[in-house]
């Protein structure tokens, strides 16, 4: 089974803020990585698929970067809004898996 | 607009059956294209991919669920469900159906499932 590792697991961040969430897994799966923002009492919602590729109604503040075993969401000028838990994803190989969560607190 | 529901029970006794059903609407559930899965959150944890099934109904299985578990696609009612045997208070959570089509870009809204006697 890949194990995605997550960090930071909680950040406490400033609105305008930059914000670089990193994810690694314990075997390459080349870009088969996606990034998910979680709110509280909703359903994840598909921020980035495929390492990089951005989603049509996705804010452009959200980006993504990475190959093989190092990923990077990164939120530029952070909005309140954006508060929530962001989630990794790997479709690589079975059984699919998680990371374990970034929480994101608006100061 | 694709749209995925969840439903079924919200209480299961202990050591009985967990059944849900996902209802796809918008769009046909027989799309090749698309993997049909089922993901679970344990109150204030993480999400848990549990397993999915596909055009044909080909299953794949979380290895930790597999010997409980069974999914299922219906394309003439535009469902798949989940049948998860023997339950334990570990097996307590929010569970979502969700489409698979490069990332899982449609997800239902969740349904609370609580195992207790």
């Amino acid at each position: 089974e890949i194990v995605l590792t997550q960090s930071p697991d909680f950040q406490s961040v400033t609105s305008k803020e930059k914000v670089t969430i990193t994810c690694r897994a314990s075997q390459s799966i080349g870009s088969f990585l996606h990034w998910y923002q979680q709110k509280p009492d909703q359903s994840p919602k598909l921020l980035i698929k495929y390492a990089s590729q951005s989603l049509s109604g996705v804010p452009s503040r959200f980006s993504g970067s990475g190959s093989g075993t190092d990923f990077t969401l990164t939120i530029n000028s952070l909005e309140a809004e954006d508060a929530a838990t962001y989630y990794c994803h790997q479709n690589s190989s079975l059984p699919q898996t998680f990371g374990g969560g970034t929480k994101l607190e608006i100061k | 607009q694709v749209q995925l529901q969840e439903s079924g029970p919200g209480l299961v006794k202990p050591s009985e059956t967990l059944s849900l059903t996902c209802t796809v609407s918008g769009g046909p559930a027989s799309d090749g294209r698309f993997q049909w899965n089922w993901v679970r959150q344990p109150p204030g944890k993480g999400l848990e991919w549990i397993g999915n099934v596909y055009h044909r109904g080909t299953t794949n299985y979380n290895p930790s669920l597999k010997s409980r578990l069974t999914i299922s696609l219906d394309t003439s009612k535009r469902q798949f469900s989940l049948k998860l045997t023997s339950v334990t208070a570990a097996d307590t959570a929010m569970y979502f159906c969700a489409r698979d089509h490069g990332g899982f870009d449609h997800w239902g809204q969740g349904i609370l499932v609580t195992v207790s006697s």
